[in-house]
């Protein structure tokens, strides 16, 4: 079945730059997406990347893809205290199928 | 600014007691979302409608129930809350249905039941 698998917690310093991992189960996945939770509120999408795309980059966002290993990573460069957010990776199938949620990653920014 | 709106932010009901969120789109989208999130969880599908096809997920109890009177608003209705439907509720539009479709979500409801 699908499934997509995000380490629950990651903690980086201000400045620094922070790496969100994900690991997918579908093959068939067309896209695959970034959604960003600040406490209290809904989704924000921050980037979407096509699966026969490497690498998609949006100012400090860089999302790279290995479709080999079904592996997805989301860079954040220069890590700002309001980046502190849950991020979850999501992949969609085709045209029928619905988006499928990591549990997510709590990033926290320490000054 | 296009966007999902949803009302209330914080709704309160009794136990039993019948209460509806309501969400509205300026996107013009033809598909709109209800997602059950609990805390520390990834959101989970209710149901959704495409235009005015209700699809609705296997798993969802019966006590959930939607409307879409128009292509602007979408209602969540739940008959009779207990104590585990306390969460947030998010509606989510995207421009047409399937897995390669963005989705927007707005800010979410989040349920109380006393």
């Amino acid at each position: 079945g699908e499934d997509v698998e995000q380490s629950l917690f990651l903690s980086v310093r201000e400045g620094d730059s922070s790496v969100i991992n994900c690991t997918y189960t579908d093959s068939s996945s067309t896209y695959l997406y970034w959604y960003k939770q600040e406490p209290g509120a809904g989704l924000q999408l921050l980037t979407y990347i096509f699966s026969n795309m490497d690498m998609k980059q949006d100012q400090r966002l860089t999302v790279l893809l290995n479709k080999k290993d079904k592996h997805l990573s989301l860079r954040i460069a220069d890590t700002q205290t309001g980046d502190s957010a849950i991020y979850f990776c999501a992949e969609g199938e085709g045209s029928q199928g619905n988006l499928i949620f990591g549990k997510g990653t709590k990033l926290s920014v320490k000054p | 600014d296009a966007m999902v709106i949803q009302n209330p932010r914080y709704q309160v009901t009794q136990f039993g007691k019948p209460v509806t969120l309501s969400c509205s789109q300026t996107l013009n989208h033809n598909v709109m979302y209800w997602y059950q999130q609990k805390s520390s969880q990834a959101p989970k599908l209710l149901f959704h409608y495409y235009d005015k096809d209700f699809n609705n997920e296997a798993d969802t109890p019966d006590n959930f129930q939607s409307r879409r009177p128009n292509t602007s608003f979408c209602f969540l209705d739940i008959r009779s809350p207990g104590l585990g439907d306390a969460a947030m509720y998010l509606c989510a539009t995207s421009r047409d249905r399937g897995g390669n479709q963005p989705q927007h979500f707005g800010d979410g409801t989040r349920l109380s039941i006393l």
